[in-house]
């Protein structure tokens, strides 16, 4: 069974602050790790595809970096607006096997103005 | 309309009920899915289709049946449901299914369903 697990489960920050949230999978297998960010009342939305043991992606304030021997991505969000509240999702691909995304339970991601 | 849509966005049903759900994607894609979203758990991988011929079902119950007519199209058929089947409904598509591909999925704005 694949497990996928998101850190924290949810989280609360003031507009200006900086943030990260936590992404662990299986190290063995490893193909892509994906991140979505889902606003409530709207489809998610992808962010990144990750898919070489150190990439890091940027995308305007945010960004995420990956450690495929570890098991872990981490997403950071510089100067939290209100707008980036969202629920973070990541998703794991492996590399055998019928190519499914086992995802996460999310980070949801609160910024007070 | 451009992207993923889902109708209808809410739906309540009784447990004697038939009723559909209904996808559209305007992308172009080969492969769609559907997943099942219950509180607090993470998305559960339902059905695929992959250049409409389904390659996976994921032991998901006979009360859920899928239809794909065309790779645009995916519909989910629901008949006899339990209130436990109360969940949001997504829809998704990707290019298409296969190796090479990272399987970049455009999710629709799901169904939110109410059994009763």
């Amino acid at each position: 069974i694949l497990n996928v697990e998101q850190s924290p489960q949810s989280l609360h920050v003031q507009e200006g602050d900086s943030t990260n949230f936590t992404c662990s999978f299986p190290s063995s297998n490893f193909y892509a790790l994906h991140w979505y960010r889902w606003e409530t009342a709207k489809s998610p939305e992808a962010l990144f595809v990750m898919t070489l043991n150190g990439d890091e992606k940027k995308k305007g304030r945010i960004s995420a970096t990956l450690n495929t021997k570890e098991g872990y991505s981490y997403l950071y969000i510089k100067g939290s607006q209100p707008e980036d509240s969202a629920t973070y999702l990541c998703a794991f691909l492996k590399n055998t096997g019928f190519q499914k995304l086992v995802f996460g339970t999310g980070t949801r991601l609160l910024v007070s103005p | 309309e451009t992207g993923v849509t889902q109708t209808p966005r809410h739906l309540v049903m009784g447990m004697t009920n038939k009723k559909s759900l209904k996808c559209e994607q305007h992308l172009g894609h080969n492969a769609m899915y559907w997943y099942k979203q219950s509180a607090k758990k993470p998305l559960e991988l339902m059905f695929v289709y992959n250049f409409k011929e389904q390659t996976e079902n994921n032991s998901v119950p006979s009360r859920f049946s899928p239809e794909c007519p065309n790779s645009s199209h995916l519909f989910l058929h629901l008949h006899t449901l339990q209130p436990e089947d109360s969940a949001l409904y997504l829809c998704a598509s990707s290019q298409e299914v296969g190796r090479g591909s990272y399987n970049e999925q455009f999710f629709g704005p799901g169904t939110r369903l109410t059994v009763l």
